[in-house]
């Protein structure tokens, strides 16, 4: 079974500063799918970043960035100049693996909430 | 902007009442998915649709009765719900149902903006 764990129930970062949301997971396929999502109080949940197990190199979009530690089964956000409007919830998530029958749906962590300072 | 459009934003319902929400994603997927998601906690999986066809039911009450007339729309029916049964419900798409290989940017499942619902 898979497991997606977030250490960090929330955090706060002054604006403007860099931070880095903790996501470890566990998994015993070679092939599986690494996703973050950002939760606003709206509630809609928005994609953010993707990083497949195979990628030598850590995906990166905008101002996010994924930082892939396959050996210790880590895959930390990281978020460049925060912004106020980056206060949210942030969910870890995995998908994955032809070898093991339902590992393709979503699994995710419990969150952390972030919280950006003026 | 979400692909994935979700109606109504905000419903408030009685025990004995029947609604629907509704769901609609115009990017080709043939995926769909209704999640559920009480406050402080992650989403949980209810059902997928993988063309069209009901492909998982996580054991959800049939008082939640799910519906796919096209590839593009899927609904969720209510009836008979309970308070406990207040929650977020978010639909989701993507590419495919199963996982392709990790290479591939498809298997990403995109959610809308979500349903508040209220049972009173």
């Amino acid at each position: 079974a898979q497991k997606i764990t977030q250490t960090q129930p929330g955090m706060f970062v002054q604006e403007k500063e860099a931070v880095t949301l903790d996501c470890t997971y566990d998994t015993s396929d070679p092939s599986y799918g690494l996703f973050w999502y950002k939760q606003p109080s709206s509630g809609e949940m928005i994609f953010l970043i993707y990083q497949g197990s195979y990628d030598q190199q850590n995906a990166t979009e905008g101002r996010y960035s994924l930082n892939f530690q396959k050996a210790r089964k880590s895959a930390n956000l990281v978020i460049s100049a925060s912004q106020l409007g980056d206060s949210a919830m942030y969910f870890c998530a995995m998908r994955g693996g032809v070898s093991n029958f339902g590992n393709e749906k979503l699994t995710f962590g419990t969150g952390t909430r972030l919280t950006i300072i003026p | 902007d979400t692909e994935v459009t979700q109606t109504p934003k905000h419903l408030v319902m009685g025990m004995t009442n029947k609604k629907s929400l509704k769901c609609e994603q115009h990017m080709g997927h043939r995926a769909m998915y209704w999640y559920k998601q009480k406050a402080k906690k992650p989403p949980e999986l209810m059902f997928v649709y993988s063309y069209e066809k009901l492909s998982i039911n996580e054991s959800v009450p049939s008082r939640f009765s799910p519906e796919c007339p096209n590839s593009s729309l899927l609904n969720l029916h209510l009836h008979a719900l309970q308070p406990e049964d207040s929650a977020l419900y978010l639909c989701a798409s993507s590419q495919d149902e199963g996982f392709v290989n990790p290479g591939d940017s498809g298997n990403t499942i995109y959610f809308g903006e979500g349903s508040w619902l209220t049972v009173v």
